[in-house]
């Protein structure tokens, strides 16, 4: 089972700011089938990116996402005020296709 | 539009058995996994398990004793059963669209949740 890992926990940041979101995976992933969602209250979550840097549908292109094997990032490069949420990675290249714990981003 | 729409018990007893249904309207149902994610209140995300037309499944080995994942490709449904509930089962249960028959593919579709709470 692939364990991914989230840092930082919680980010305080200001609107206009630049996010810098990490996820690392205990093993490598592979094809780079590594995901990002963001989830607010009382929502599903949504996709933002697959691929690792592949954005989906719809989503802006403030979000982007890097890396490959065991090193990922999701980088916001302008916060607005709706981007205030928790964001979560998840691999889904292999069974159990595994989440990381989160990370919260919140107005400082 | 790929929509799906779940329901089932919120409120259950310690040892009982949970079972939620998730229809899929749009879309083609047998080209996709179909995915239940849970997510315990105030925590991450958890996922459970998955199912494709044909009833292959795959399963979180924390889970694998307990879970079974069923599906009714008549009606474009699966459903999701976990046994001997306690409360560490509470959580908001999520079904989503999962990998592509072909290709691996992230959780692109989502239904609206449904809270589940274990309480004597």
């Amino acid at each position: 089972e692939i364990v991914l890992t989230q840092s930082p926990g919680t980010l305080s940041l200001s609107p206009g700011e630049r996010a810098t979101l990490s996820c690392r995976a205990s093993q490598s992933v592979s094809s780079s089938y590594l995901a990002w969602y963001q989830q607010k209250p009382g929502q599903a979550p949504r996709l933002l990116i697959y691929g690792a840097s592949n954005r989906a549908t719809g989503i802006p292109d403030r979000f982007s996402g890097s890396g490959s094997g065991t090193d990922f990032t999701l980088t916001i490069s302008r916060l607005e005020p709706e981007d205030f949420a928790i964001y979560y990675c998840q691999q889904y290249g292999s069974s159990p296709r595994t989440f990381g714990q989160g990370t919260k981003v919140e107005i400082k | 539009q790929v929509q799906l729409q779940q329901w089932g018990a919120g409120l259950l007893k310690p040892s009982e058995t949970l079972f939620l249904t998730c229809a899929v309207y749009g879309g083609s149902f047998s080209d996709y996994y179909w995915t239940w994610i849970r997510q315990p209140p105030g925590k991450g995300l958890e996922w459970i398990g998955e199912i494709n037309h044909s009833g292959n499944t795959n399963y979180s080995p924390s889970l694998k004793s307990r879970v079974t994942i069923s599906v009714d490709t008549s009606k474009n449904q699966f459903s999701l059963k976990l046994s001997s509930v306690t409360a560490a089962d509470t959580a908001v249960y999520y079904c989503a669209r999962g990998p592509h028959k072909g290709a691996q593919q992230p959780l692109t579709y989502w239904g609206r949740g449904t809270l589940v709470t274990v309480s004597s």
